[in-house]
């Protein structure tokens, strides 16, 4: 069954650094995609960045970027520069099979950006 | 260009009542997927439709339902609420499904509290 895991439930990261965010995944389909999703304490859930299966190069979205190793089926999430606004709950997402939109969602990791 | 809205952004309902919510998704976008978040079970798969059709549902119980119109809006329905039901509903938005390369845009969610 497809799965996505996210190990680290929080992170925290000095203003103007750069982190990473694991995400492992696990399936069957040749053909798949990969989110990364923003959830303030607002609720609202942002798109960030996306990953197809087939795409030869890594995502990038400004200051994010997917450091994507299908062998190691490893999609982490790259901020450089952090800011004090990128303090949010961050969600890993799989695309399951190529003929649905649902999303199989990650447990989370919550950064917190210090000044 | 306006994003996914949901309404209302609260609700507070007693067990047993019913609740109908709200997706407007973004203009020339067709496929609309429901999700429920809460802190016990995360992000968790309702429903998805295209052109007013059903096309996927999550393990849910039939009290859960929803349907899409012909303008592409979509609501959810939940009858005979219980306090288990207590959680951010959100609302995504994409041109089409099945598309491996399609992105989904979510809504800012509909908190729903059963007392």
């Amino acid at each position: 069954a497809q799965k996505i895991t996210q190990t680290q439930p929080g992170m925290f990261v000095q203003e103007k650094e750069a982190v990473t965010l694991d995400c492992t995944y696990d399936t069957s389909d040749p053909s798949y995609g990969l989110f990364w999703y923003k959830q303030p304490s607002s609720g609202e859930m942002i798109f960030l960045i996306y990953q197809g299966s087939y795409d030869q190069q890594n995502a990038t979205e400004g200051r994010y970027s997917l450091n994507f190793q299908k062998a190691r089926k490893s999609a982490n999430l790259v901020i450089s520069a952090s800011q004090l606004g990128d303090s949010a709950m961050y969600f890993c997402a799989m695309r399951e099979g190529s003929a649905t939109n649902k999303l199989i969602f990650g447990t989370g990791t919550l950064l917190a950006v210090q000044p | 260009k306006a994003g996914v809205t949901q309404t209302p952004r609260y609700l507070i309902k007693t067990r047993g009542q019913q609740v109908t919510l709200s997706c407007s998704p973004i203009s020339g976008h067709r496929s609309v997927s429901w999700y429920q978040q809460t802190p016990g079970q995360g992000l968790q798969f309702l429903f998805e439709y295209f052109s007013e059709t059903q096309r996927n549902k999550g393990n849910f119980p039939g009290r859960f339902s929803g349907r899409q119109f012909s303008n592409s809006r979509s609501e959810m329905n939940v009858s005979t609420l219980e306090l288990g039901d207590s959680a951010l509903y959100l609302c995504a938005s994409s041109r089409s499904t099945g598309d491996p390369d399609e992105k989904l845009f979510f809504g800012s969610g509909t908190q729903l509290s059963v007392l």
